[in-house]
Parts: C-alpha cells; sequence; structure tokens
C-alpha cells in the first residue's frame, strides 16, 4: 500500500458528462500529481499541486481543472467528457517537489475512467 | 525523440532467465525512478536511484550518471514478474519539476 488513495476505482459514464476524480496524498506529502495513460500509451503529466498552489501543468485540456485543498487532497474535474477522453488516470505524491534526493514517488492505484 | 527512452519495448522470457530493462536519458537529472505495473493497473515505486546501485531481492538497479544510463535486473524471474516496467527521470529545477517517463518495458516470463 503506496499511502496514496484515489477514488472512485471505476468510473463509468457518458459523453458531455462530468466526473471528480479524487486523491488523498501520503500524510505529510505536500505535492500531488496528476497523470493520465490513455490505452497502450504512457504516463502523461497533466498537473502539480504543491502545498495548495499549482506548480506545473502538463498537457491538461481546457476542459480539465484541478484543486489541492487546505487538507492536502486533490480533485481532478473532467468536464465535456468524450470517448478519448477514456483512460486510467493516476495520482501521485511526494515530500516535496521530485527531484530532490531521495524523494521517492508514491502512487495511488488510479481511477479508470471509461467514457460511453 | 523521448527524453527517456527504454529498450526493449517488450520481453518474453522464460522461467529462471536473467531479464535485462535498460533506460537512456537526455535530460539532466537528479534521480532516476523505476516503476512496476502490473495488468491490473496500479503502479508500484521499485527504485530511486541518484547513482551507484541498489538491490532489492532479485531485483537490481544500476545508474551511470556520465553515460546518463540506467539498467533494472532481475534474477531468477518469475512469472509474477510479468508486468511493465517504467523508467522515469526527475528532472529537479526543471521547468516542470516532475517525472519524465519512458515508454516501458513489457515483460512477461512464462512458466
Amino acid at each position: 500500500d503506496s499511502g496514496v488513495t484515489q477514488t472512485p476505482k471505476h468510473l463509468i459514464t457518458a459523453t458531455g458528462q462530468r466526473v471528480t476524480l479524487r486523491c488523498s496524498p501520503r500524510s505529510g506529502d505536500l505535492s500531488v500529481y496528476w497523470y493520465q495513460q490513455s490505452l497502450d500509451q504512457g504516463l502523461q503529466f497533466l498537473i502539480q499541486y504543491y502545498n495548495g498552489e499549482e506548480r506545473a501543468k502538463g498537457n491538461i485540456l481546457e476542459r480539465f481543472s484541478a484543486q489541492q485543498f487546505p487538507d492536502l487532497h486533490s480533485e481532478l474535474n473532467l468536464s465535456s467528457l468524450e470517448l478519448g477522453d477514456s483512460a486510467l488516470y493516476f495520482c501521485a505524491s511526494s515530500p516535496r517537489p521530485w527531484g530532490g534526493v531521495n524523494t521517492e514517488a508514491f502512487f495511488g492505484q488510479g481511477t479508470r475512467l471509461t467514457v460511453v | 525523440k523521448n527524453e527517456v527512452e527504454q529498450s526493449p519495448q517488450n520481453l518474453t522470457a522464460q522461467e529462471g532467465e536473467f531479464i535485462t530493462i535498460n533506460c537512456s536519458y537526455s535530460v539532466g537529472i537528479s534521480a532516476l525512478h523505476w516503476l512496476q505495473q502490473h495488468p491490473g493497473g496500479g503502479i508500484v515505486s521499485l527504485f530511486m536511484l541518484s547513482s551507484g546501485k541498489k538491490k532489492h531481492g532479485r531485483l537490481i538497479a544500476t545508474i551511470n550518471i556520465q553515460e546518463k544510463h540506467s539498467s533494472l535486473h532481475i534474477t531468477a524471474s518469475h512469472p509474477r514478474d510479468s508486468a511493465v516496467y517504467i523508467c522515469a527521470a526527475a528532472d529537479y529545477g526543471g521547468s516542470q519539476g516532475n517525472l519524465i517517463f519512458g515508454k516501458g518495458t513489457k515483460l512477461s516470463v512464462k512458466p
């Protein structure tokens, strides 16, 4: 168990709908990262938060948004869903932004989103 | 060209074989991670390396900072090692401060 909790584990929804994915980081971790992994694709960085503030943005669509709350949990909001948004969405956390020595990566189990 | 390249993309081995997965990167890094993703989808961190070599059970990871290359070795492979192995470079101080992932190596170990 990595200590990173993602809910829900599975989500099936229709095109055009909006969903919210939730991530609770490991206790004490200030950095939260969101990644998208489409079928047979690598992990794509979406967005990073550090202690409540957006720190970096990757290939995140305008239809997607995220936030990190004072208790450090984070939510990823996906709206106007399209079939192509079907993917595994991972959250990861670290005590501080990656790159620091001894900063390990802890991933949640992912949310599998299916848009029909 | 990807900043982090892995080889091979796919690997099939017989149980008991010694396995090597390679990772080359073109960015300056402060650490390199090896991750394992099982068919169920979850990602597990195996190693984080900034220099030298680390060992955990049958898994060994090495990194050569000068050559910008890392390897993951599995000794006495077992069918339960079947998974996708992903290397990821931690680009500290980069514009994104996040992990740059390789595309993964899909390992299948046959009994």
